[in-house]
């Protein structure tokens, strides 16, 4: 069975210029998350979504980031523009349910701002 | 959710046991214990979560203490594809607060 597939795997661009990152989740999966991860830290939630739902966006900079899930399947999450503090992996991850069930993440999206 | 604290490194020799420390004081009865690790330029990978018991699987072994305030993974015999950071996390086992919180990790580095 295939994990959580994410693209692109890095990506080096200008700040102020637009990023997308594409995910697509472990079959079935329906909540999805994003988070973003910082050199040497944790990865903190940025959102999470049931079905197409975004149910905690709490953390997205809502100013420059966007994220949607159509079909609650795939989810893109998007930064416009970007700014030298963006630069992250951006984790993907998903689950069967949200009580309990195991979070899988998907190899990251490195994007470095210049 | 709980906080954990994790010592943020630890040294362990190849083919030995390496046993990781978490301590989660603050711990509710509904909150599992959950570990991943990350490997360098990869994403985080489940290993092992439980409620009070101890348990098992085929990649590590999890003890938690009978008050469930620490807990201890164990590698039974570390190899160097097992230096990673551990994160130890503790997580709401039902409701609609399912996310993660990641903290500092421990960062093992397995010596030959």
């Amino acid at each position: 069975e295939a994990g959580v597939v994410q693209s692109p795997r890095y990506k080096i661009i200008e700040k102020k210029q637009p990023v997308a990152f594409w995910c697509n989740p472990i079959s079935g999966h329906n909540t999805l998350y994003w988070y973003r991860q910082n050199l040497g830290q944790g990865p903190e939630l940025l959102i999470r979504y049931e079905n197409e739902e975004a149910v905690d966006d709490s953390q997205l900079p809502k100013d420059r980031f966007s994220a949607e899930r159509l079909k609650g399947v795939d989810s893109t999450l998007k930064i416009q523009p970007a700014e030298l503090g963006d630069s992250a992996v951006y984790l993907c991850a998903s689950s069967l349910g949200i009580s309990g069930n195991t979070i899988y993440f998907g190899e990251g999206s490195w994007l470095t701002v210049v | 959710d709980a906080k954990t604290t994790q010592p943020p490194s630890m040294d362990c020799a190849e083919g030995r046991a390496a046993n990781l420390p978490c301590n989660h004081s603050t711990i509710s009865g509904n909150e599992y214990v959950y570990w991943y690790r990350q490997i360098h330029s990869q994403g985080p990978q489940y290993i092992i979560h439980g409620l009070k018991n101890n348990e098992t699987n085929e990649m590590a072994s999890l003890i938690i203490t009978e008050d469930r305030k620490s807990s201890t993974l164990i590698l039974p015999h570390a190899t160097l594809r097992d230096t990673a950071v551990y994160y130890c996390i503790v997580r709401v086992a039902s409701g609609n607060t399912g996310k993660l919180i990641f903290g500092q990790g421990t960062t093992l580095q397995v010596k030959p």
